[in-house]
């Protein structure tokens, strides 16, 4: 039921563009994407509803793919400050909207100067 | 931002000795909270679903017994730790959605309480 996230890890060096992604085995109703730094609560980053949809903040953006239910999240021209586990969140269309999150494992980015 | 709050941040206690965890959202009512466990370098897991004046939801695993969850008013969840054992040290935190953002669906979490039975 988990969802699982590729790759485990990745290393950049600063400018450098990554990308994450989170594939499901149930179909989705949401798809959310969270940045967590060592020792803190997650960041909520963006949260993707509709088949199709993409959206992007600055220099992250992300896309879901419904049919396929997988999303991708861009880290394009990596910062230091990206450094983090990058967890994607999905919700499940049998328990759409209730906020009920279940997550991946983790993407660890390291972003070197 | 809406703003959720933790405490303590951080706890250790003895083996066999009961810990309670607060959760409580500051500026705005939450009637659904979310409790999740976080061991070393692995994801959140989630662990209860707290809802306002009604027994929380546990999750498949979740002994029910042993994680007391009250969830008395519409700021706070409280998560009691019964018998702690070392098995249970761990990073829990806790989430709740904001009536003002239910379209966005975005969670709040709190800081998270570190927990460290000796």
């Amino acid at each position: 039921q988990q969802p699982v996230q590729s790759p485990q890890a990745v290393i950049l060096r600063e400018g450098e563009d990554a990308v994450i992604n989170c594939s499901s085995s149930k179909a989705l109703y949401s798809v959310h994407w969270y940045r967590q730094k060592h020792g803190e609560a997650p960041v909520f980053l963006m949260i993707l509803l509709k088949g199709g949809e993409q959206k992007g903040h600055e220099k992250i953006s992300a896309s879901f793919n419904e049919k396929k239910q997988q999303s991708s999240l861009y880290l394009t021209a990596s910062q230091l400050s990206y450094s983090g586990t990058y967890f994607c969140g999905t919700e499940f269309k049998y328990t759409s909207n209730t906020g009920k999150l279940i997550f991946g494992q983790g993407t660890t980015l390291q972003v070197k100067p | 931002g809406a703003v959720v709050s933790q405490h303590p941040s951080w706890v250790i206690c003895k083996s066999g000795t009961s810990v309670k965890i607060e959760c409580r959202s500051l500026d705005f009512q939450a009637t659904t909270m979310f409790w999740y466990r976080q061991f070393p370098k692995q994801s959140l897991m989630l662990m209860a679903t707290s809802n306002e004046g009604s027994k929380a939801t546990y999750e498949q695993g979740v002994e029910k017994d042993k994680f007391l969850i009250n969830h008395a008013s519409l700021t706070l969840s409280t998560l009691t730790v019964t018998s702690a054992h070392p098995e249970d040290s761990s990073f829990y935190i806790c989430s709740a959605t904001h009536p003002r953002y239910a379209n966005t669906g975005e969670l709040f979490f709190g800081e998270g309480s570190r927990l460290t039975v000796l």
